[in-house]
């Protein structure tokens, strides 16, 4: 069974410009979240998305956004690019609230480079 | 939001030794996970925790949900040089998704 794929792997952009990333869930889950990584930091809460609905969002500006689609794939928006922008992008998987709550599954992320 | 803290932030440790890092939260969370990652990977879910005072192990690992539901510890007996990675908390709050992450605790494992 394939695990969660998220594209593209690496991604250059510069200030100012905008990035999507993509990440597509383990067959079966419903629930998709996207955390940001930066670099030596920990993992930091961005998105939640169940059942093709906004759940909840971390404390991101709105320039941050995404949407999930009905076969529960996900997009991550990231608008108007800062340098500090610069991160590691998880998204992660689960079979959807109330089952097992917690047990994500990650994918390897998309690293995002701002220049 | 709640806010996890984790500690200590990083570890060297000799090959053979037991490691003990533990998370506390100022809210009280009804799930308390376990998540390690290896460099150039996503984390990986190790423990998963569900009810305050639960004792869990997993091989070498053992973890506990404190009984105040605040904290939460996780040992690593007789590492290994494949220990190596960070180690990161989460918890939950209502049973649900909406999961959280302390700030990691990176593990050097010395041959």
């Amino acid at each position: 069974e394939a695990g969660v794929t998220q594209s593209p792997t690496h991604l250059i952009k510069t200030r100012g410009q905008q990035a999507t990333l993509r990440c597509s869930p383990i067959s079966g889950h419903t629930s998709v979240y996207w955390y940001q990584q930066a670099l030596g930091l920990g993992l930091q809460f961005l998105l939640w998305y169940d059942e093709g609905e906004e759940r909840n969002r971390g404390n991101f500006p709105p320039r941050f956004s995404g949407r999930q689609f009905p076969n529960y794939s996900s997009e991550l928006n990231v608008n108007a690019l800062e340098l500090e922008d610069s991160a590691l992008y998880l998204c992660a998987s689960s079979p959807g609230t109330g089952r097992f709550p917690g047990e994500l599954f990650f994918g390897e992320g998309s690293r995002l480079t701002v220049l | 939001g709640q806010q996890l803290n984790q500690s200590p932030q990083s570890m060297f440790i000799q090959e053979g030794e037991d490691v003990s890092m533990n998370c506390t939260s100022s809210s009280i969370f009804n799930t308390w996970l376990w998540y390690k990652q290896d460099p150039g990977e996503g984390p990986v879910l190790l423990i998963a925790l569900y009810k305050a005072g639960e004792l869990t192990s997993n091989g070498r690992l053992t973890a506990q949900f404190g009984i105040t539901r605040k904290d939460s510890f996780l040992n690593i007996s007789a590492s290994i040089p494949s220990d190596v990675g960070i180690y990161f908390c989460a918890g939950s709050l209502y049973n649900n998704n909406d999961m959280r992450f302390g700030a990691g605790t990176r593990l050097t494992v010395k041959p």
